[in-house]
């Protein structure tokens, strides 16, 4: 069964810190895999990753995918508490399921001031 | 405003009553997505559509619920005799193909 698996599921830091948020997957036949925000309603796209090695920048954040040991990271260098949410990845599954798309459960960053 | 609109933002609602939501896609959208979120979980998937066809429905979506997309524009989700355990976020969001989903701002549920 296709899965994307999110790590840690929480994660509590001060201003100023680094983080980074795992993403690993398993689907059938792979096509992309994206990042979101979500606050308090909609998510937000960050980043959609489609070739290895290659990382996308907005800012402060980055996210960098690797296809071959099936996993992405999304890194958040000097916090803020505006960072505060819910950071969400979702696989592209060509043939999958879920209307070929599959989200992980997320994982909640509280950045405390 | 050219984004994904859900009505309403809010709904509450008694046991054993029906409700509908309404969810506008980005116009050149074809591909439209239900998700059911809860507190600290990420959205579960309820339905899809590709154009006006529903090509995929979620074994969490009991008889008691049903969707619409009747002219391929904006889609509608039902659900019949609610239940205290509806209670949720319902969120839609839009793509065209298999392309980046840009999310509404959902509908809470809450079913007393």
């Amino acid at each position: 069964e296709d899965k994307v698996v999110q790590s840690p599921l929480s994660l509590v830091v001060h201003e100023g810190d680094t983080v980074t948020l795992n993403c690993s997957y398993e689907v059938t036949n792979f096509r992309s895999l994206l990042w979101y925000k979500q606050e308090k309603k909609a998510p937000t796209f960050l980043f959609m990753l489609t070739s290895s090695g290659i990382e996308k920048k907005s800012g402060r954040l980055s996210s960098i995918l690797d296809k071959k040991e099936l996993f992405s990271i999304l890194n958040i260098t000097a916090t803020q508490t505006g960072d505060s949410a819910v950071y969400l990845c979702a696989v592209v599954d060509y043939g999958g399921s879920q209307g070929n798309l599959i989200f992980g459960k997320g994982t909640k960053l509280s950045v405390k001031p | 405003d050219t984004g994904v609109s859900q009505n309403p933002r809010h709904k509450i609602t008694k046991r054993g009553q029906n409700v509908t939501f309404r969810c506008d896609p980005i116009s050149e959208h074809n591909r439209l997505y239900w998700y059911r979120q809860t507190l600290g979980q990420g959205p579960e998937f309820l339905t899809y559509f590709q154009n006006e066809a529903q090509l995929e429905k979620s074994r969490l979506l009991s008889d008691r619920f049903s969707a619409e997309r009747p002219k391929g524009s904006f889609s509608t989700l039902e659900i019949q005799r609610t239940e205290q355990g509806d209670s949720a976020m319902y969120l839609c969001a839009s793509s065209r193909d298999l392309e980046k989903l840009f999310f509404g701002s959902g509908t809470q549920l809450s079913v007393l």
